[in-house]
C-alpha cells in the first residue's frame, strides 16, 4: 500500500525558514514524479511545486518561486520542500502527492498524504 | 498562473445529474489533455476521480464523467448520492513544468 507521510510543519515567524519532508513507502519511489500542494485553512487547493523522478524537471508556482526549493533523495525514499522567507500567506496544510509515473507531465497525481500544517505568524 | 475558474457552488437532488465547469485558457486547459478532477470531503485529503479529461481511475465510480471542449473542462456527476456532497477541484498542466488548480466547487445535495 502506498503511504506518504509529511512532517516538518509548525509555527514559524515571518521571514524564517522551514523544511518539510515526505517519507514514501509501498512503491518504487525513484520511478515516480512527486508534487507539493497546499491548502490554506478554509480555502482551496494551490499547486506549489513538482519534481520528476530524477530531478531533471522541476516547476514552481509563481507565488513561491525564488523562496521555495523542492528536492528528493531517492536513496532515502524522501521528498523535501525547503521554504525560505516565509510569509503569512504561506500558512497552509502542505500535502505530498505521488505522480502516475516518472515524468512531471503525469496524467494524474494520487494518492495524497494527510498533510503537515505550516503556520507563519509573529 | 491564474487559477482555473469553477462555479463556487452547485446543488442537486438525489438521483439528479449536475455538471461543474472548469474554464482555463489556451495556455493550460486548451493546450493539454492533462485535466484531472479531485473530490475532497471535509477534513480529508483530496481523491482523484477523473484524469486525462475523461478517464476514471481503476475502481472509480462510473457516476463521474468528464469532458473537454476548447478551454473548458467539465465534470458531470450522475445519480447524485449523499456521499457526493464535497468540494471538487479541476487541475491542469499549464506548460513549462507548472500546474494550476481550479477555484473549487462545493456540491450540495438538496
Amino acid at each position: 500500500e502506498v503511504q506518504l507521510v509529511e512532517t516538518g510543519g509548525g509555527l514559524v515567524q515571518p521571514g524564517r525558514s522551514l523544511r518539510l519532508s515526505c517519507a514514501a513507502s509501498g512503491f518504487s519511489f525513484d520511478d515516480y514524479a512527486m508534487q507539493w500542494v497546499r491548502q490554506p485553512p478554509g480555502k482551496g487547493l494551490e499547486w506549489v511545486s513538482g519534481i520528476s523522478w530524477n530531478s531533471g524537471s522541476i516547476g514552481y508556482a509563481d507565488s513561491v518561486k525564488g523562496r521555495f526549493n523542492i528536492s528528493r533523495d531517492n536513496a532515502k525514499n524522501s521528498l523535501y520542500l525547503q521554504m525560505n522567507s516565509l510569509r503569512a500567506e504561506d500558512t497552509a496544510l502542505y500535502y505530498c502527492v505521488k505522480g502516475e509515473f516518472g515524468d512531471l507531465r503525469s496524467r494524474w497525481f494520487d494518492p495524497w498524504g494527510q498533510g503537515t500544517l505550516v503556520s507563519v505568524s509573529s | 498562473q491564474s487559477a482555473l475558474t469553477q462555479p463556487a457552488s452547485v446543488s442537486g437532488s438525489p438521483g439528479q445529474s449536475i455538471t461543474i465547469s472548469c474554464t482555463g485558457t489556451s495556455n493550460d486547459v486548451g493546450s493539454y489533455n492533462l485535466v484531472s478532477w479531485y473530490q475532497q470531503h471535509p477534513g480529508k485529503a483530496p481523491k482523484l476521480i477523473i484524469y486525462e479529461g475523461s478517464k476514471r481511475p481503476s475502481g472509480g465510480s462510473n457516476r463521474f464523467s468528464g469532458s473537454k471542449s476548447g478551454n473548458t473542462a467539465s465534470l458531470t456527476i450522475s445519480g447524485l448520492q449523499a456521499e457526493d456532497e464535497a468540494d471538487y477541484y479541476c487541475f491542469s498542466y499549464a506548460g513549462r513544468d507548472t500546474f494550476v488548480f481550479g477555484t473549487a466547487t462545493k456540491v450540495t445535495i438538496l
